[in-house]
């Protein structure tokens, strides 16, 4: 099994739609979170991280389910802007982050 | 945050010759990574740039082809030596920075390199 896993997408929705992206770890003593958000030939920015508790920033809400070892990402009121692809993130051993394969977002007009 | 430069932006070379890649932060930071990202693939880690030590290398990659330098906390070479077709990729500088309580992770914006 792979360390981080994402459904690779792509994930076509409408602009204005809410979409759902999980992301399951395997280590399950892995300690930090993060979701990173990769536009086109750029590099990899962090989205926000994910804690215990679930956070929310604006359209996005992230959280956590360490029983079950997988993230989630919420995105809400989707913009034609969002388009990108989305990597999960997971710090194992608070040394190594391992990246996810990534998940393919359009938001289509 | 940190601020990571990277030099060259991107490169074309010759195959056989060997190019090398520099990283620059405006903040000492601990913990330095190189990764490669090539066409459609997420990141894989290279090696972690010790300073004042060899670096760490993952599986897959090793010092002869791959040679590091950290002389210092705000700056790093990675050396793409003897260069093939399959060298062509986006290479990435990567810290990490303590936010409050989490270690948060910083990309450079990358070297994009083409092997003819």
């Amino acid at each position: 099994r792979k360390e981080v896993e994402q459904d690779p997408g792509p994930f076509n929705v409408p602009e204005g739609a809410t979409v759902a992206f999980n992301c399951t770890y395997s280590n399950s003593a892995s300690q930090s979170f993060f979701w990173y958000r990769q536009d086109c030939r750029k590099e990899p920015k962090l989205l926000m991280s994910v804690y215990s508790s679930g956070n929310e920033d604006g359209r996005f809400t992230a959280q956590l389910n360490r029983a079950s070892q997988y993230i989630s990402l919420l995105i809400r009121d989707s913009k034609l802007s969002d388009s990108a692809t989305y990597l999960c993130v997971v710090n194992p051993d608070g040394q190594n982050f391992v990246f996810g394969p990534g998940t393919r977002l359009s938001v289509l007009p | 945050s940190a601020v990571i430069s990277q030099k060259p932006s991107r490169d074309i070379c010759q195959r056989g010759t060997s190019l090398t890649i520099q990283c620059q932060v405006d903040s000492q930071v601990t913990m330095m990574f190189w990764y490669r990202q090539q066409p459609g693939q997420s990141l894989t880690l290279i090696a972690t740039a010790n300073q004042g030590s060899e670096a760490t290398y993952e599986s897959g990659f090793v010092i002869d082809k791959f040679p590091i330098s950290r002389p210092n906390l705000t700056f790093s070479t990675l050396t793409v030596s003897n260069m093939s077709p399959e060298d062509s990729s986006i290479y990435l500088c990567s810290v990490v920075w303590t936010s409050g309580a989490t270690d948060e992770q910083f990309f450079g914006p990358g070297t994009r390199l083409t092997v003819l």
